[in-house]
């Protein structure tokens, strides 16, 4: 069955330090991945999206993924966290479907 | 653009009380889709419409749970009777299928608290 695994609960960062969030799953054929990000009270905006080509993908807010087919991954990076970045991230497969197969997401929290 | 728009936003009602949500999707979009969001359960997908149609409802809870999409611009999420155990954050999502690619947009979500 499909799946995707957010290995990482709650990361804890420091403002300015870099971040990778993981994000792995499990789908027989090539998938459509995603990146969603929650702040508090809000719904999920999208903050990037895999379908083909390119397996380095920009995104907004400054953050970038890669999929790795080797590795069924599809990792969430930004070089330098801002304040504003503390939400939660989700990452998304899409099926042939229309439907979407979540992690259970990773909570950031950003120090000063 | 306005987004997926979700009314109301807060809900507080007594068990045993129907509850209705809505959704507005984005222009054009032609699927629909209620997700509830819990602490212990995380993102769950309800339902969801193609085209006004229901497609896929095998994670409604149970009996007391209905979804309709009379038009393209409209949907409601229906809890009746509602349990406190049915309290939770409701999204609606919408997207448009082309060329074999989908994007979801939320809403800001219906936070539901039953008493």
């Amino acid at each position: 069955a499909q799946s995707v695994t957010q290995p990482d609960i709650h990361i804890t960062v420091s403002e300015g330090a870099s971040l990778e969030l993981r994000c792995n799953y499990s789908y027989g054929a090539t998938p459509y991945l995603f990146w969603y990000v929650q702040s508090p009270g809000q719904g999920l905006q999208l903050l990037l999206k895999y379908f083909s080509g390119d397996t380095l993908v920009q995104g907004i807010k400054g953050f970038e993924a890669e999929f790795k087919r080797s590795q069924s991954s599809f990792n969430l990076r930004k070089p330098s966290v801002h304040w504003s970045d503390a939400a939660e991230y989700f990452c998304a497969v899409g099926l042939n479907t229309d439907k979407l197969i979540f992690g259970t997401g990773t909570r950031l929290q950003v120090f000063p | 653009d306005a987004g997926v728009i979700q009314s109301p936003r807060h809900e507080v009602t007594e068990m045993g009380q129907e509850v209705t949500l809505r959704c507005k999707p984005i222009s054009g979009h032609n699927s629909l889709f209620w997700y509830r969001q819990t602490m212990m359960r995380g993102l769950e997908l309800l339902i969801y419409f193609n085209n006004n149609v229901p497609i896929d409802d095998s994670g409604m809870p149970e009996d007391r749970f209905s979804a309709k999409m009379p038009n393209a611009s409209f949907s409601t999420l229906k809890i009746q009777p509602s349990e406190p155990r049915d309290s939770a954050v409701y999204f609606c999502a919408s997207s448009f299928r082309r060329d074999g690619k989908n994007i979801q947009y939320f809403g800001a979500g219906t936070r539901l608290s039953v008493l």
